[in-house]
């Protein structure tokens, strides 16, 4: 069974940073793309970061380009999200998410999400 | 990249169908188009992909479709359990991936 859980998320002051994980399981974690992907507090889902199974291609949202660094261990079967510089409007739930085939390295939906981690930032 | 448009909301009554429409230019180009459940509090749930199939375990009173720019997710023969939030979301060819909006379904 796919099993992906994050974990990282707090509440954080404004300028400050936080690095996420994800714990991958159930499946041959580097054969296959990874997102994460953020929820707002009354919001809809927002795409952040993409990242390859060899981690050749690595692709961000605009909202976060050259704050956030996407970036995977294969050997550790996670994914991370380092997060600097952080901004009110990054409070969100991040989610954890699987391509649904292995072998892409263009930004498709995915298959496989986890339950996400809620990251405050807040004075 | 624009967002895709949905409607906020949508209901229906036990048995009834309704469907849920997601609209955007991506739409048209590519058929990498995905629909998900989504329970607050728990993981989005895959129910459609490629704009009609559907994983194993979905109930197949979930179907997609698309036509031009819209596509849609209609579900058959409601059920108290279908009561959550909807997305739909593309693939874009820009190296990066939209969502919608949301929708939001309720079961009267």
């Amino acid at each position: 069974e796919v099993q992906l859980v994050e974990s990282g998320g707090g509440l954080v002051k404004p300028g400050g940073s936080l690095r996420l994980s994800c714990a991958a399981s159930g499946f041959t974690f580097s054969l296959y793309g990874m997102n994460w992907v953020r929820q707002a507090p009354g919001k809809g889902l927002e795409w952040v970061s993409y990242i390859s199974p060899t981690s050749s291609y690595i692709y961000y949202a605009d909202s976060v380009k050259g704050r956030f660094t996407i970036s995977r261990d294969n050997a550790k079967n996670s994914l991370y999200l380092q997060m600097n510089s952080l901004r009110a409007e990054d409070t969100a739930v991040y989610y954890c998410a699987r391509d649904s085939d292995p072998g892409m390295v263009v930004v498709i939906p995915p298959g496989y999400w986890g339950l996400g981690t809620l990251v405050t930032v807040s004075s | 990249q624009s967002a895709l448009t949905q409607p906020p909301s949508a209901s229906g009554s036990p048995g009834q169908s309704v469907s849920i429409s997601c609209t955007g230019t991506s739409i048209g180009t590519y058929n990498y188009v995905s629909w998900y459940q989504h329970h607050p509090g728990k993981a989005p749930k895959l129910m459609i992909s490629e704009v009609t199939k559907r994983p194993s375990g979905v109930p197949d009173r979930f179907s997609g479709s698309k036509s031009g720019n819209t596509a849609s997710l209609t579900v058959s023969g409601l059920q108290a359990e279908d009561e959550a939030d909807y997305y739909c979301s593309s693939y874009t060819g820009n190296k990066d991936l939209v969502f919608g909006g949301g929708t939001k379904l309720t079961v009267l």
